[in-house]
């Protein structure tokens, strides 16, 4: 089975533009989860997708969203880019909520 | 907020040792126990997932303990090799349809 795959993987935007991330989990995999990494951090929960439906939210400002596709395909946005946006983006899919979850080699942002 | 803490935040070891380091975890909120290890320029790829007090699991050289009685979790590793060397990271499931709550995390370096 082809594991979870992410595109781009390295992304450098300016402050002010929006930047589309996209992760497709592996096959029959429903739920879909983001996180974000930044230096001294840990995995910081961004959404939880399952069914198409956004089930759970972190705490991040609603300049993160995201949406899921009716074949479990995820894309996030972050619209008006900042400096602090820099990060590691990871997608994480498991086959039903609370499971294991595999993760992609996710998406390298840096915002200049 | 829930906290899932680790120790300690970093480790250097001598090939052939045996380490071990902790999670600590909100006794009050547990559902799931979640271990990864996250290699450089990799995914974080799952260890073990635990669920009940006194669970004790075992992949290779890897082990790991939980009691959710008192809220931790024990990592072991028997006889570290280079090939050791990653990020540790234990992720907390507070219910069956909430998202993972991550610690920091513990960076081991095997040292030949």
């Amino acid at each position: 089975k082809a594991g979870v795959t992410q595109t781009p993987r390295y992304l450098i935007k300016t402050r002010g533009q929006q930047v589309t991330l996209s992760c497709s989990p592996i096959s029959g995999h429903r739920s879909v989860s983001w996180y974000q990494q930044t230096p001294g951090q840990g995995l910081q929960f961004l959404f939880e997708y399952f069914s198409e439906t956004q089930r759970n939210k972190g705490n991040f400002p609603g300049r993160f969203s995201g949406r899921q596709f009716s074949n479990s395909r995820s894309e996030m946005n972050v619209s008006t880019l900042e400096l602090g946006d820099s990060a590691l983006y990871l997608c994480a899919s498991s086959p039903r909520r609370g499971n294991e979850q595999f993760f992609g080699p996710g998406t390298r942002l840096t915002v200049l | 907020i829930l906290n899932v803490e680790q120790s300690p935040q970093s480790l250097h070891v001598q090939e052939g040792d045996s380490t071990n380091f902790t999670c600590s975890f909100p006794s009050s909120n547990f559902y799931a126990l979640h271990w990864y290890r996250w290699e450089t320029a990799k995914s974080p790829e799952a260890l073990f997932v635990m669920t009940l007090n006194g669970d004790e699991k075992k992949k290779g050289r890897i082990s790991a303990t939980l009691n959710t009685k008192e809220g931790y979790s024990y990592l072991y590793i028997k006889g570290s090799q280079p090939e050791d060397s990653a990020t540790y990271l234990c992720a907390l499931t507070p219910s069956g349809n909430t998202p993972l709550v991550f610690g920091k995390g513990t960076r081991l370096s095997v040292i030949a």
